[in-house]
């Protein structure tokens, strides 16, 4: 079974500069997760779908952060324009319908912002 | 807000010693909880989760973690440690009406030495 996708790994961009990041959940995975994870710092959710909903987007940062599920599957999120402090991990997360509990991860997105 | 605290960030164990991470959380309520594993390189992976039922929970590679609900903990042990655990530690917790919003502490990173 293929994992959650996320592209690209790794992204270099000055201040003020824009970037997106794609994710592609498990197939048949109805939620999707998007993270943060600074050094040092655990992950912190940013906005979670369900199918192309979103069911919580309480600690995005929605003056400069977006970010969208067309059609239920695969999602970007984007950073304009970006600021030193949104250097981070983002990581993409999915579950299934028959939610577990579990969260599958994708290998994470790597921002730096200079 | 709910919260979660690990209490050690970094952990130097040689190998066949004895380990226990410790995790606290802050809610009052009804919780699942987690602990993931992301080893160098990798993206986080599920370790172990309590729903209900035995507080005592089996995991992966020989991990196991106790839920004190007394003490709205959940600690990570293993008896005899490994080069190859050497990664990093989140434990995370899951809140009733929570959409499975998953709130992840600082994490601990582990090293292993043979």
């Amino acid at each position: 079974e293929a994992g959650v996708a996320q592209s690209p790994r790794y992204k270099i961009i000055e201040k003020r500069q824009s970037v997106a990041f794609w994710c592609n959940p498990i197939s048949g995975h109805a939620t999707l997760y998007w993270y943060q994870q600074i050094l040092g710092q655990g992950p912190k959710l940013l906005i979670q779908f369900q199918n192309n909903g979103v069911v919580d987007d309480s600690q995005l940062p929605k003056d400069r952060f977006s970010a969208e599920r067309l059609k239920g599957v695969d999602s970007t999120l984007k950073i304009q324009p970006a600021k030193l402090e949104d250097s981070a991990v983002y990581l993409c997360a999915s579950t299934p319908p028959k939610n577990t509990g579990e969260l599958f991860f994708g290998e994470g997105s790597r921002l730096t912002v200079l | 807000a709910q919260s979660v605290s690990q209490h050690n960030h970094h952990v130097i164990l040689s190998e066949a010693a004895s380990l226990e991470l410790g995790c606290n959380y802050s809610y009052g309520g009804t919780v699942n909880l987690f602990w993931y594993v992301q080893y160098p390189g990798q993206h986080l992976q599920l370790l172990l989760k309590y729903f209900s039922g035995d507080p005592l929970v089996k995991g992966i590679k020989g991990f196991e973690a106790e839920f004190i609900k007394s003490k709205f903990s959940f600690n990570l042990r293993k008896p005899s440690v490994q080069w190859s655990d050497t990664a990093e530690y989140f434990c995370a917790v899951s809140f009733s009406g929570g959409y499975n919003k998953l709130i992840f502490g600082a994490g601990t990173r582990l090293a292993v030495h043979p």
